[in-house]
């Protein structure tokens, strides 16, 4: 089935290590995002991709780095984990705007406890 | 700046009763809004664009720019509407801007 699929489900991770979470969609969308889901905060989103080759911040970008090398992939990196990090984690992606979006597509998360 | 306020957390209803989710923004320029749903153990799904005018499994949304909402309404409330219910304002390009969330409860 078409869509996002993100990697791993969950992860329990040693506070200062470093991780990576993967997120590949096959859809050929332009632009993906990464979000943390927190109680009572709703989503916020950490970093984006406009299109290969580039990327921005978002509202919490501090302590996650991303890359877009190609259209599929999207990869979120903790260089160093920290415990206020553990959340959800959700990869989504997006084709257009106007009448062209249909808003986003979101893959099944990773759920990310740091100890 | 641009925001999204949800400001029921939880809302428990009765099944059969009305359930009306608010959802209010600040935005400048015309607001592309949008509710998202995530049911449990489940990825978050759109359910409604306002710039469609649609309704599904018997949401309606309606924005008033006057009052700046764009509540979430549906007349009689089913068992498996019970599920996590996000407002969100697209901002600039693309990107989204969620609410809260309100987690919406039916009881049998």
């Amino acid at each position: 089935t078409a869509g996002i699929t993100q990697a791993p489900t969950s992860q329990i991770l040693a506070a200062g290590r470093s991780m990576t979470l993967r997120c590949t969609q096959d859809m050929r969308h332009n632009a993906m995002y990464w979000y943390r889901q927190d109680l009572g905060l709703g989503l916020r989103l950490i970093h984006y991709s406009n299109t290969a080759g580039t990327t921005g911040k978002g509202e919490v970008p501090d302590g996650y780095s991303v890359s877009r090398a190609n259209t599929d992939d999207f990869p979120l990196t903790l260089a160093s984990a920290v415990p206020s990090q553990t959340s959800v984690y959700f990869c989504a992606s997006s084709a257009g705007t106007g009448e062209a979006n249909y808003g986003y597509t979101f893959g099944s998360g990773t759920r990310l406890t740091v100890v | 700046a641009q925001r999204v306020t949800q400001p029921e957390k939880l809302l428990s209803v009765f099944k059969g009763a009305p359930v009306e989710l608010k959802c209010n923004y600040s935005y400048s320029g015309s607001p592309e809004l949008f509710w998202y749903v995530q049911y449990s153990r489940q990825r978050l799904q759109l359910l409604l664009r306002h710039i469609s005018r649609e309704s599904i499994k018997g949401f309606t949304a309606d924005l008033n720019k006057g009052e700046t909402s764009f509540h979430l309404k549906k007349p009689f409330a089913q068992e498996e509407d019970s599920a996590m219910y996000y407002c969100a304002l697209m901002q600039g390009a693309q990107k989204l801007v969620f609410g809260q969330g309100t987690r919406l409860t039916i009881n049998p």
